[in-house]
């Protein structure tokens, strides 16, 4: 089976711009979940989407969004960038139910640079 | 909230046992505790996952004492290439995830 994929690798953007990622799960995972990597603050958790439904959401502002669609993929949109915006972004798979007591695989993450 | 506590950092010697303990209060009731290892540049990858008790596969141990408030997880014979960061991962009462900020396990030959 492929693994969890995400798109693009890396990106550079501006302040005050705003961005999508991509994810795309292992195939028959129903539970995709968000996480933000930086050195100071380390992996901190977004959101949860199942069956298209955000189930649990981090402690992020409202420029930090998410869906996910029929197929199970997921986007997750960053509005009106910030200087500390800039962390890696990491995708987390799950085969469906509970994502505490799921295993979960992640993808290779995307970059993103906020200049 | 639920709020992890790992070492920052580990040295070791090849062939040496390694325990790592992450301690986790308010760890949710029906939660698991799981443990990932993460290279530089890539995505953090499984290693190992319990309720309770202690939990073995062919690459570590978890050892979880009966109050859950802490785990080990325990590699055995360390080599080069288990040089990498470990994360606990648990989640809250409230279903949000947490992960401990990571220790850096340094080992040298």
């Amino acid at each position: 089976k492929a693994g969890v994929t995400q798109t693009p690798r890396y990106l550079i953007k501006t302040r005050g711009q705003q961005v999508t990622l991509s994810c795309s799960p292992i195939s028959g995972h129903r539970s995709v979940s968000w996480y933000q990597q930086t050195p100071g603050q380390g992996l901190q958790f977004l959101f949860e989407y199942f069956s298209e439904t955000q189930r649990n959401k981090g402690n992020f502002p409202g420029r930090f969004s998410g869906r996910q669609f029929s197929n199970s993929r997921s986007e997750m949109n960053v509005s009106t960038l910030e200087l500390g915006d800039s962390a890696l972004y990491l995708c987390a798979s799950s085969l469906e139910g509970q994502a505490v007591t799921d295993t979960q695989y992640f993808g290779p993450g995307t970059r993103l640079t906020v200049l | 909230l639920a709020k992890t506590t790992q070492p920052i950092s580990m040295d070791s010697y090849e062939g040496q046992e390694v325990n790592i303990t992450c301690s986790h209060n308010n760890i949710a009731t029906n939660d698991y505790i799981t443990w990932y290892q993460q290279f530089p540049s890539q995505g953090p990858r499984f290693i190992i996952q319990g309720y309770k008790t202690k939990v073995t596969n062919e690459v570590a141990s978890l050892f979880i004492p009966a109050d859950r408030k802490s785990s080990t997880l325990s590699l055995p014979r360390v080599s080069l290439s288990d040089t990498a960061v470990y994360y606990c991962l648990v989640g809250d009462e409230g279903g949000k995830l947490i992960f401990g900020q990571g220790t850096e396990l340094s080992v040298k030959p």
